[in-house]
């Protein structure tokens, strides 16, 4: 079984409009968890990290944990052309091994 | 360094020959991860090093991969007798230690086509 499950998308949202983006967990062990943007040619990037159950708002972006749901979401808030990427979430392993899921492809149209 | 190195960004080699991807970590970083990125495609796990600890080899595909790390630094992923389906970027990371809340850092990638 997977440790995330993503939809692949791709997720098309009009320019400035919200995006919601969601990831789904098997691990009840899992606390925290990071989300990633990989740009088409680069290398993930962290963006968010979340390490409690609510909300965490950092500028456009608001990652959401539900523990009891084992469900983390990414909001992004006025969506630009910019955004467009493929986002990753993983579990915070404290240094161990990590398995990603496959990241939801997110399109904004200008 | 400032960030996860990885060496030689581009390779081009032809079917059957052996390559040698180079992965220096960030200094202090206890944790090292391969991974197989295809064209379009997800993170595909490789290998994974925690400090002086066994690896957990389980996601290499075949016996034709392999990798090694020396203490708690640079890396090498050796592919041998190369097949066209090992075209791919391959992606190397590093992050704090067990205990320790740490995302993942990225290289930049080596990107390996076989011809």
């Amino acid at each position: 079984q997977k440790e995330v499950e993503q939809n692949s998308g791709p997720l098309s949202v009009p320019e400035g409009a919200i995006a919601s983006l969601n990831c789904t967990y098997s691990d009840r062990g899992s606390q925290s968890f990071f989300w990633y943007r990989q740009y088409s040619g680069k290398s993930p990037e962290l963006i968010m990290s979340i390490y409690s159950n609510g909300d965490k708002e950092d500028g456009r972006f608001t990652a959401q944990l539900n523990k009891a749901s084992q469900y983390v979401s990414l909001l992004i808030r006025d969506s630009q052309p910019s955004d467009s990427a493929t986002y990753l979430c993983a579990p915070n392993t404290g240094g161990f091994k990590t398995i990603f899921g496959a990241g939801t492809r997110l399109f904004v149209k200008a | 360094g400032a960030g996860v190195s990885q060496s030689p960004s581009n390779k081009v080699t032809e079917k059957g020959k052996d390559v040698e991807l180079r992965c220096d970590p960030i200094s202090g970083h206890t944790a090292l991860y391969w991974y197989r990125q295809r064209l379009g495609q997800g993170l595909e796990f490789l290998i994974y090093f925690q400090g002086n600890s066994a690896p957990d080899k389980s996601g290499l595909p075949s016996d034709r991969f392999s990798a090694e790390r020396t203490g708690e630094s640079v890396s090498t992923l050796t592919i041998q007798r190369t097949q066209q389906e090992d075209s791919a970027v391959y992606l190397c990371a590093s992050s704090l230690g067990p205990g320790q809340n740490s995302p993942l850092h990225f290289g930049n990638g080596t990107r390996l086509t076989v011809t």
